[in-house]
């Protein structure tokens, strides 16, 4: 099947710094991608939803302007938290295809961000 | 706003018994999934349900769907170990997708 490939799988970082992660569709085009966080023992919670070439849509109650979402290329999409602080502390998780197409949507590794 | 309901949230089972895993959600869709996950890990594609009555089995799993009851089942036929994870529905409303809160498996000898 598809590889979503998510990168870094673990990263820690100061309070106040900005962290990027970044998620790419291997062997396939993906126009949109999605941004998921999850807390420990939580479900996923759609964050966004990326569109390349354009603006991201972002959820209720998530602030773009902390969530930065850059989708430039057809298999490359990166989240960046900016500023981050002890509470953005989490596991996101991109995911490409799928939704809305009735495909199966594949998902990246993952990522815990840890910021102390 | 689309709205996934999943139960039982744990689950607590013994190795051979069977058990069912449901979730309904709230708004028309003929479009669900069926992922699991394992702790620390990103999910991983179990079943693809795309039209009412569909029907896919997977070794000891067999997802159904039932649209117009907006019900979907995800069964386990004589559970071992290696089954213990946390699983998840999740349903596409057509732009809007959500997740079901999760089912914590728990495979006991």
């Amino acid at each position: 099947g598809a590889v979503v490939s998510q990168h870094p799988s673990r990263v820690i970082c100061k309070s106040g710094t900005s962290v990027k992660i970044e998620c790419r569709s291997l062997d396939f085009q993906a126009t949109t991608m999605f941004w998921y966080r999850q807390f420990p023992k939580q479900s996923l919670m759609l964050m966004a939803t990326s569109n390349e070439g354009s603006k991201a849509t972002y959820e209720q109650g998530v602030e773009k302007d902390k969530f930065l979402i850059n989708h430039a290329s057809l298999t490359l999409s990166t989240l960046t938290v900016t500023s981050a602080h002890p509470e953005d502390s989490s596991f996101y998780i991109c995911s490409a295809g799928g939704w809305g197409r009735g495909t199966e949507a594949f998902f990246g590794q993952g990522t815990r961000l840890t910021v102390v | 706003e689309l709205k996934v309901e999943q139960n039982p949230l744990f689950l607590s089972m013994q190795e051979g018994k069977n058990y069912t895993i449901y979730c309904n959600y709230s708004t028309t869709s003929d479009r669900l999934y069926w992922y699991r996950q394992d702790p620390g890990k990103s999910l991983e594609s179990l079943f693809v349900l795309l039209s009412n009555g569909a029907v896919k089995q997977e070794g000891r799993l067999m997802a159904s769907l039932d649209t117009k009851a907006r019900l979907s089942t995800l069964h386990i036929t004589a559970a071992v170990h290696d089954l213990s994870a946390t699983y998840f529905c999740a349903v596409d409303g057509n732009n809007d997708m959500r997740f079901g809160a999760g089912t914590r498996l728990t495979v006991k000898p």
